[in-house]
């Protein structure tokens, strides 16, 4: 089962910033958070991992709590291609282990 | 660089017949998953391939079998299809030993079981 709960899903309107929640109480001290979007027909696409500073890249920003027990995903400005389900999925950085996919968010922008 | 390639993109098949679906993966990846995702639902993990030989498997039956070659492409083999076997079969490729950036996932085979 996956270790995350997230929103089934969300509206964000065209240009505003979106901001994906997700739960991970149970995550383990070796557990990195990754977040990954699938788009329609499509394979899923790394956006964006941390363990517990706040990361930003070109896609994302990943904001962790200090406790680690949730994260959010925030896209700053959302365009129409945007429009995806949002995975979140906590995994140790060991190639032994795989990632466990829950439902994701998903995320409609709208014009 | 190019990314991770899977063929077919769409296929058919009865119930009962066998399948085999290719990946290849990116450059410098040697590390292969393949994942079944139905209709509706997140990726389900099937096994994984680390230097030609399984290293790590899902809750799947073996009638879901695997290969990695020498240059790291993999294979996905299914036997006697079920109807259930309908799904979206996707590969990731990664670093080895590590996940930096995260798998670089495949656009998928799209398998019918009719």
């Amino acid at each position: 089962d996956a270790k995350t709960t997230q929103p089934p899903s969300m509206d964000c309107a065209e240009g505003r910033a979106a901001n994906l929640p997700c739960n991970h109480s149970t995550i383990s001290g070796n557990e990195y958070v990754y977040w990954y979007r699938q788009i329609h027909s499509q394979g899923p696409q790394y956006i964006i991992h941390g363990l517990k500073n706040n990361e930003t890249n070109e896609m994302a920003s990943l904001i962790i709590t200090e406790d680690r027990k949730s994260s959010t995903l925030i896209l700053p400005h959302a365009t129409l291609r945007d429009t995806a389900v949002y995975y979140c999925i906590v995994k140790a950085q060991d190639y032994g282990q795989n990632f466990v996919f829950g439902p994701g968010t998903r995320l409609s922008v709208l014009p | 660089e190019t990314g991770v390639t899977q063929s077919p993109t769409h296929l058919i098949k009865t119930r009962g017949q066998q399948v085999t679906l290719r990946c290849s993966s990116q450059s410098g990846h040697n590390t292969v998953s393949w994942y079944q995702q139905a209709l509706g639902q997140g990726p389900q993990f099937i096994f994984q391939y680390y230097r030609e030989e399984e290293n790590g498997r899902g809750n799947f039956p073996p009638r879901f079998s695997g290969l990695q070659f020498p240059n790291y492409s993999s294979e996905l083999n299914v036997n006697a299809l079920e109807l259930d076997d309908s799904a979206l079969y996707l590969c990731a490729s990664s670093f080895p030993r590590g996940l930096a950036y995260g798998y670089t996932f495949g656009s998928g085979t799209r398998l019918t079981v009719v």
